[in-house]
């Protein structure tokens, strides 16, 4: 079935380093690809997505591109913030009429000052 | 504009309880769906409802079960409560069919915890 592998964490870094996630994926044909953000108390809110081979999606800093042929959806961001400290997570969906969601484990990021 | 909005927040049950959580979604949306989160976990699918029908099913026990009303709010439903039911339960809200964007908004969630 369809599957989501990323990194584990915690990823602990200093203020304005750079950042890289790794996200993996196992689907049959063309899925969606996201990353959802989830700050402490908060819901999981959309950071950025990706629908089809070679997009690129980005948002507040954040990058990532769908990679077909290594089957990867990696978030990147140059120069973090403490206010970027939260858990990632990457999902796909094979779209469709019910847009049912697979997402990986998740990856606390901690920034510190 | 009001978002997706859950209750109750937290929650404590005793095993074979049962338990309802509610879920309001983002204005405009007609698609409900929930998700359990269990500690250092990511989110599983639980169901979905568009127009108070069940669409799609996760991997679940019958213990859960859901309903949604005419005006697209939602509930979950868990009988029989296990230990293993503590988790965050998540209601996510979006548009059913062609003009579904893929993305899904979730509220904060209800934290469930069986003792």
């Amino acid at each position: 079935g369809d599957s989501v592998t990323q990194m584990e964490g915690p990823v602990t870094l200093s203020e304005e380093a750079f950042l890289t996630i790794n996200c993996t994926y196992t689907a049959t044909g063309y899925p969606s690809l996201f990353w959802y953000v989830q700050y402490p108390g908060e819901g999981l809110q959309l950071l950025l997505k990706a629908t089809k081979a070679d997009d690129k999606g980005s948002n507040k800093g954040f990058e990532a591109t769908y990679r077909k042929e290594t089957t990867s959806f990696h978030l990147e961001k140059g120069s973090v913030q403490v206010s970027d400290s939260a858990v990632y997570f990457c999902a796909l969906t094979r779209g469709g009429a019910t847009n049912k969601l697979i997402f990986g484990t998740g990856t606390l990021l901690a920034v510190q000052p | 504009d009001a978002g997706v909005t859950q209750s109750p927040t937290h929650l404590i049950k005793t095993r074979g309880q049962q338990v309802t959580l509610r879920c309001s979604p983002k204005s405009g949306h007609d698609t409900v769906s929930w998700y359990q989160q269990a500690l250092g976990q990511g989110p599983q699918f639980i169901f979905q409802y568009y127009e108070e029908e069940e669409r799609q099913r996760g991997n679940f026990p019958d213990r859960f079960s859901g309903h949604q009303f005419p005006n697209y709010s939602s509930e979950l439903n868990v009988n029989a409560l296990l230990l293993g039911d503590s988790a965050l339960y998540l209601c996510a809200s979006s548009l059913w069919g062609r003009r579904n964007t893929g993305e899904l908004f979730f509220g904060e969630g209800s934290r469930l915890t069986v003792l």
